[in-house]
C-alpha cells in the first residue's frame, strides 16, 4: 500500500508567476483535500475534490485552483503568486463511501514547502 | 480562519514525564482529531474522538472531549525525545464543507533526555 506522495518537496518561485504542485493519492481513495500552512500556524483548507469535481472550498482566493485526475492524482495551481503565499502546500487523500459522506483514512503527504520572493 | 486555540503553544517536559495539551474550538463539531507533525513536514493522523465519546485512548494517548464547554485534551504519558514534535487538534463540522478538516494553532512538545 503506497503513501500520499506529493511533488516537487521544495519551490522557490517569484513574485507573479504561475506553479503548479502535485499530489498522488493513498492507493484505493478517491478524494483529495489540500491545504496551506504558513509558518507557526496550522493548516488551513484550500479545497477539496471527490469524482474529479470540487467539493467544498476555504476563504481562497479564484487564483488558487485543482483539478483531480480519473486515478485520483490532483494538482494545485496557483497564478500571480504573492509573497504571502510562500508556506507548506499539504495534500491528504481519503476515502469517502458513496451516499455516506463519511472520510476513513485521511493521510497527509509530507507536503511541498514553496518560497515566494 | 483557525478554528480555535491549542494551550500551551509549547512545552518542555523531560523524559518519562506526562504531557497535556488543551484544545479549544468554536463550533459545533461531528468528530476531533488530534495530528502529530515533526520539523514542518506531513501530518500524522493520532486519534479521532466522535461528538458522542467523552475518552478514547490508543497506546500512551488519551483524549478527553467536552462538548458543553467546546474543549479537547490530549495526554501523552510516559514521553520520549521521540514525542518532540507540534501535536495539532482538528475538528470535522457538522454540516457542509466536505468533512474539512479546521486546524488549531498547534502545540509545540520538547521532550528532553
Amino acid at each position: 500500500e503506497t503513501g500520499v506522495t506529493q511533488s516537487p518537496t521544495h519551490l522557490i518561485k517569484t513574485r507573479g508567476q504561475q506553479v503548479t504542485l502535485r499530489c498522488s493519492s493513498q492507493s484505493g481513495h478517491n478524494t483529495v483535500s489540500w491545504y496551506q500552512q504558513a509558518l507557526g500556524q496550522g493548516p488551513q483548507f484550500i479545497f477539496q475534490y471527490y469524482r474529479e469535481e470540487e467539493n467544498g472550498r476555504g476563504n481562497f482566493p479564484p487564483r488558487f485552483s485543482g483539478l483531480q485526475f480519473p486515478n485520483y492524482s490532483s494538482e494545485l495551481n496557483v497564478n500571480a503568486l504573492e509573497l504571502d503565499d510562500s508556506a507548506l502546500y499539504l495534500c491528504a487523500s481519503s476515502l469517502v463511501r458513496a451516499g455516506t459522506g463519511i472520510h476513513y483514512g485521511y493521510t497527509f503527504g509530507s507536503g511541498t514547502r514553496l518560497t515566494v520572493v | 480562519s483557525q478554528q480555535g486555540e491549542e494551550d500551551p503553544q509549547a512545552l518542555s517536559i523531560q523524559e518519562g514525564e506526562n504531557a497535556t495539551m488543551n484544545c479549544s474550538y468554536k463550533t459545533s463539531i461531528n468528530n476531533l482529531q488530534w495530528y502529530r507533525q515533526n520539523s514542518g513536514r506531513g501530518l500524522v493522523h493520532l486519534i479521532l474522538i466522535r461528538s458522542n465519546e467523552r475518552e478514547k485512548h490508543s497506546g500512551r494517548l488519551r483524549v478527553t472531549l467536552d462538548t458543553s464547554k467546546k474543549s479537547s485534551s490530549l495526554l501523552i504519558t510516559a514521553s520520549r525525545a521521540a514525542d518532540t514534535a507540534s501535536y495539532f487538534c482538528a475538528t470535522v463540522g457538522l454540516t457542509g464543507g466536505g468533512n474539512k478538516l479546521t486546524f488549531g494553532t498547534g502545540t509545540q512538545l520538547k521532550v528532553e533526555l
